[in-house]
């Protein structure tokens, strides 16, 4: 299986600019999302496609990358921004998650 | 508006069965694949089980660690997903989410727990 590896938790004050990193065991090409998921609540789309942004989320998140290497940006961050974050791939069977990073504000 | 409601969950004893339900409306359901996704508390997200529409044949795939004792099952009719999990261990305890999706998981519902223990 893929395996995608994500930094565990990020610190960083409102109005700082903050990527979130996602490196995969192997190739996923473009097929890498980035979901955010507040608690007690279900994940939200936030990107899909490595770099495409869903339809209604602010433009201040971003997303880059291709192959193994994948960057979620939030510039600037405001307070609603706590949550969690998770990367998916779809492109190799099974479909698999990062374990998700947990940004918290200052 | 997308819904996406999941009904079925509760208390079961270690080795029981589930069936668990996905009502969904304000889309076209038979363009789309749909999915099961779990999440134990406090844990990250792992994909469980989906079944492509009918353009594919309705093909189904499951996640590796639950084959066997799961099935993914829809009705286009109804709009409707299902999810039946036998043999059920404690490590099964997590919020199930139905998704829909065709390449990327778009729309969530809720969720609804499921909770193995004697």
């Amino acid at each position: 299986d893929t395996v995608l590896t994500q930094s565990p938790a990020l610190a960083v004050s409102p109005g700082e600019r903050v990527t979130i990193s996602c490196r995969a065991s192997e190739s996923v090409s473009t097929g890498m999302h980035w979901y955010q998921q507040k608690p007690g609540q279900q994940p939200k789309l936030l990107i899909y496609g490595a770099s495409n942004l869903e339809s209604g989320v602010p433009a201040r998140f971003s997303g880059s990358g291709s192959g193994t290497d994948f960057t979620l940006t939030i510039d600037p961050v405001e307070a609603d921004d706590t949550a969690t974050y998770f990367c998916q791939q779809s492109w190799n069977d099974p479909y698999t998650f990062g374990a998700g990073t947990k940004l918290e504000l200052k | 508006e997308v819904q996406i409601l999941e009904t079925g969950g509760g208390l079961v004893k270690p080795g029981g069965s589930l069936r668990l339900s996905c009502a969904t409306s304000g889309f076209n359901f038979n363009d789309y694949f749909m999915n099961w996704v779990r999440q134990a508390p406090g844990k990250g997200l792992e994909w469980v089980a989906q079944i492509r529409n009918k353009n594919y044949n309705y093909a189904t795939y499951y996640a590796e660690s639950l084959e066997g004792r799961v099935t993914i099952s829809r009705d286009d009719s109804k709009s409707s997903v299902y999810l039946q999990v036998s043999s059920l261990r404690a490590e099964d305890t997590a919020i199930y989410y139905c998704t829909r999706s065709n390449w990327v998981f778009d729309y969530w519902g809720q969720g609804v727990m499921v909770t193995v223990s004697s």
